[in-house]
């Protein structure tokens, strides 16, 4: 089973600033990661694909890089509607597996 | 608009069964594969099963093999998991999610807002 390593697990950002959150795999994974943000008592919303493309309709300040077993999800210049909960996911392997989530406050 | 609905949550003993639905809206739901995810309190999110556009070859995850089975009808646009012989480790948020493609991939591109299944005498 593959180990995603996501951290950090709370951060606290002023809008405008630049946010990355880290997700590293035991495993090399190629670029089968994706991310999603997630708000309370809502449904998951699907932001990055792939590692790195956009999911289209998601606001471009989000970004994500990385490919094996480092990735990373930037958000540039970050707004208030961007606090939310965090988390990557691998599909490279069987069992799919998870980071354990970042949640993300603004001040 | 992609629209999963999860419903069947509550509260159960230890030993106990549950049956969780999921109602699907806003695509061509025999089109694609689709997964129960769940989320234990303070803990990370966990894949439970997943199944095929037709229902062939369920996965499930270890931790609930020959407990639970995950099922579909497509007629009905419905996704469900029958729990049984249920344990306090299985409380959780039951989130069901879509596959990108027909064959189960884990490569989920839609949720829902989950289901609160707690197991406690």
């Amino acid at each position: 089973e593959t180990t995603l390593t996501q951290s950090p697990a709370f951060m606290s950002a002023t809008p405008g600033d630049k946010v990355n959150i880290s997700c590293k795999a035991s495993q090399d994974i190629d670029d089968d990661m994706n991310w999603y943000q997630q708000k309370p008592g809502e449904a998951a919303i699907f932001i990055i694909q792939e590692a790195t493309t956009l999911v289209p309709g998601i606001p471009p300040r989000f970004s994500g890089s990385g490919f094996g077993t480092d990735f990373t999800l930037t958000i540039n210049n970050i707004d208030s509607e961007d606090a939310a909960y965090y988390f990557c996911l691998q599909h490279d392997t069987f069992p799919p597996t998870f980071g354990q989530g970042t949640k993300v406050e603004i001040k | 608009e992609v629209q999963l609905l999860e419903s069947g949550g509550g509260l159960v003993q230890p030993g106990g069964s549950l049956r969780l639905s999921c109602a699907a809206s806003g695509f061509t739901f025999s089109s694609y594969a689709m997964s129960w995810v769940r989320q234990a309190p303070g803990k990370g999110l966990e894949w439970v099963s997943g199944i095929n556009n037709n229902g062939d070859s369920p996965s499930y995850a270890d931790s609930v093999k020959g407990r639970f089975t995950i099922s579909r009808d497509n007629s009905r646009n419905a996704l469900f998991l029958q729990m049984n012989s249920l344990r306090a480790e299985d409380t959780a948020v039951y989130y069901c999610a879509k596959d990108r493609v027909d064959q189960v991939e884990n490569n989920f591109d839609y949720w829902g807002q989950g289901t609160l299944v707690t197991v406690s005498s």
